[in-house]
């Protein structure tokens, strides 16, 4: 399957403050990667859909102005949070679809914490 | 409205024992239905899936049952072991659209 990373693997930041997630799909180009959010002992909510050279596609509820997703090339899309506040403590992930075929591969996951 | 609904929300099992955990749709669009296991603090790891054009998937201890005019998808883990303690997510998907239940918290205990 496809290898995806994030970095950072955990990130403290004051109130305030943004924060840029990286996620990188290392052994493919992905035109399409997702964005998900996991509070604890939840299900994962999709946040956004990145395409590679156009705007994202969000979610219902999901701000555009916070949440900034840019896919500037076939291995790297970036979820910036802009002035981070405590409620956007959560578990991110991302997740590139293999090219032709249905399977999802998911990063190991973004902790950010806000204090 | 949740597209695929999973129960139980959690699971105990004796090791040795058989976990099965079930999940159900509504949308006959779907066509690919996996399975994924999340470990605490890391991200889901696809385990297994299956095509509506078959009954039944095994791949070692883990095998996914079909239902298709029932629109039902089960997930069995076989002699469970207390490694497979994680959550586990089943999902239905059409195209790009990928739909996600809400989890089982499995507990396997020595």
């Amino acid at each position: 399957g496809a290898v995806v990373s994030q970095h950072p693997s955990w990130v403290i930041c004051k109130s305030g403050t943004s924060v840029k997630i990286e996620c990188r799909s290392l052994d493919f180009q992905a035109t399409t990667m997702f964005w998900y959010r996991q509070f604890p002992k939840q299900s994962l909510m999709l946040m956004a859909t990145s395409n590679e050279g156009s705007k994202a596609t969000y979610e219902q509820g999901v701000e555009k102005d916070k949440f900034l997703i840019n896919h500037a090339s076939l291995t790297l899309s970036t979820l910036t949070v802009t002035s981070a506040h405590p409620e956007d403590s959560s578990f991110y992930i991302c997740s590139v679809v293999a090219g032709g075929s249905w399977e999802q591969f998911f990063g190991p996951g973004t902790r950010l914490t806000v204090l | 409205q949740q597209q695929v609904k999973q129960s139980p929300q959690s699971l105990i099992v004796q090791k040795g024992g058989i976990s099965i955990i079930n999940c159900a749709y509504e949308n006959t669009a779907f066509d690919y239905f996996p399975w994924y296991q999340q470990f605490p603090g890391k991200g889901p790891a696809l385990l297994i899936a299956i095509r509506p054009d078959v009954s039944e998937k095994k791949e070692g201890r883990f095998t996914i049952s079909f239902n298709k005019s029932a629109k039902q998808f089960s997930l069995h883990i076989m002699d469970s072991q207390p490694g497979d303690s994680a959550t586990y997510f089943c999902a239905a998907t059409s195209g790009n659209q990928f739909y996600f239940g809400t989890g089982t918290s499995l507990t396997v205990i020595p």
